[in-house]
C-alpha cells in the first residue's frame, strides 16, 4: 500500500493548529493507521495507532481522524517542540509501509 | 523504562555483509506477543521496514531483500541482529529498530536513535 502525505512542508507559527493528510493507495485494513512525531538525532515517537487512537504520554493537542483510504492528523495549538518531521504509516497489510513524511516548520 | 539501541559499522565496504545490532532493555524478547523489527531510510527517501522476529522466533523479510537479510536474536542478551549481504551503494541508510507489542499499540511503539550507514569504497 503506497501513503501519499501532504503537504511535503507545512509553515506555521506557534500557537496555530497543523492539518496533515494521508492518503492510502487501498483502503487500510482496520484503519490500522499510525502517526509518528520524527525530531532529527532522536528516537521517531509513535503519536497515534489504530487511526485515532493516541499512544502513552501523548498530549491531547494531538488526534487523528479518519477512515478507508483518507487520515488526518491534527495538532492544536502548536508548541516549540512539535516543529518535526511527522510519518503516516500502516500496519493493516504486509509489507507496512510509511509515507514520505511531512515537515511542520516555524513560519 | 522501555528502551532500544542500534549499533554497528559507520562505513562499508560494496559486495561486504553489514551486521546490525539492537540492543532491547526494559522487556524482554521471550515475551509473548513481542516484537522486533528493522526499519531503514535512505537520505532523503521514506521509511522501508525491513524484517521483524517474534517472541516465538517466526520472522519475516522484505520480499525486495529477503533474499539478502538475516535476522536473528540472543535472548540470553536480549538483542537482534539483522545481516544484510552483498551490500552497494543503494544501502545507505540509516538503520532502525523498533518494538511492537501486540497487547498494546499493535506497531512500533519504540525506536532506537538509529545507526547511519554508508557503503562507499
Amino acid at each position: 500500500i503506497v501513503l501519499t502525505q501532504s503537504p511535503a512542508t507545512l509553515s506555521l507559527s506557534p500557537g496555530e493548529e497543523a492539518t496533515l493528510s494521508c492518503g492510502a493507495s487501498q483502503s487500510v485494513t482496520n484503519d490500522y493507521l499510525a502517526w509518528y512525531q520524527h525530531q532529527p538525532g532522536l528516537a521517531p515517537r509513535l503519536l497515534i495507532y489504530d487511526a485515532s487512537n493516541r499512544a502513552t504520554g501523548i498530549p491531547d493537542r494531538f488526534s487523528g481522524g479518519g477512515s478507508g483510504t483518507d487520515f488526518t492528523l491534527t495538532i492544536r495549538r502548536l508548541e516549540p517542540e512539535d516543529f518535526a518531521i511527522y510519518y503516516c504509516q500502516q500496519y493493516g497489510t504486509s509489507p507496512e509501509t510509511f509515507g514520505q513524511g511531512t515537515k511542520v516548520e516555524i513560519k | 523504562q522501555v528502551a532500544l539501541k542500534e549499533s554497528g559499522p559507520a562505513l562499508v565496504n560494496p559486495t561486504q555483509t553489514l551486521t546490525l545490532t539492537c540492543q532491547c532493555s526494559g522487556f524482554s524478547l521471550r515475551a509473548t506477543a513481542m516484537r522486533v523489527s528493522w526499519i531503514r531510510q535512505p537520505p532523503g527517501k521514506a521509511l522501508e521496514w525491513l524484517a521483524h522476529i517474534d517472541w516465538d522466533d517466526d520472522k519475516l523479510y522484505s520480499n525486495v531483500l529477503k533474499n539478502r537479510l538475516t535476522i536473528s536474536r540472543d535472548s540470553s542478551k536480549n538483542q537482534v541482529v539483522l545481516a544484510m549481504t552483498n551490500v552497494d551503494p543503494g544501502d545507505t541508510a540509516t538503520y532502525y529498530c523498533a518494538r511492537t507489542y501486540y497487547y498494546g499499540s499493535g506497531t512500533f511503539d519504540a525506536w532506537g536513535q538509529g545507526t547511519r550507514v554508508t557503503v562507499s569504497s
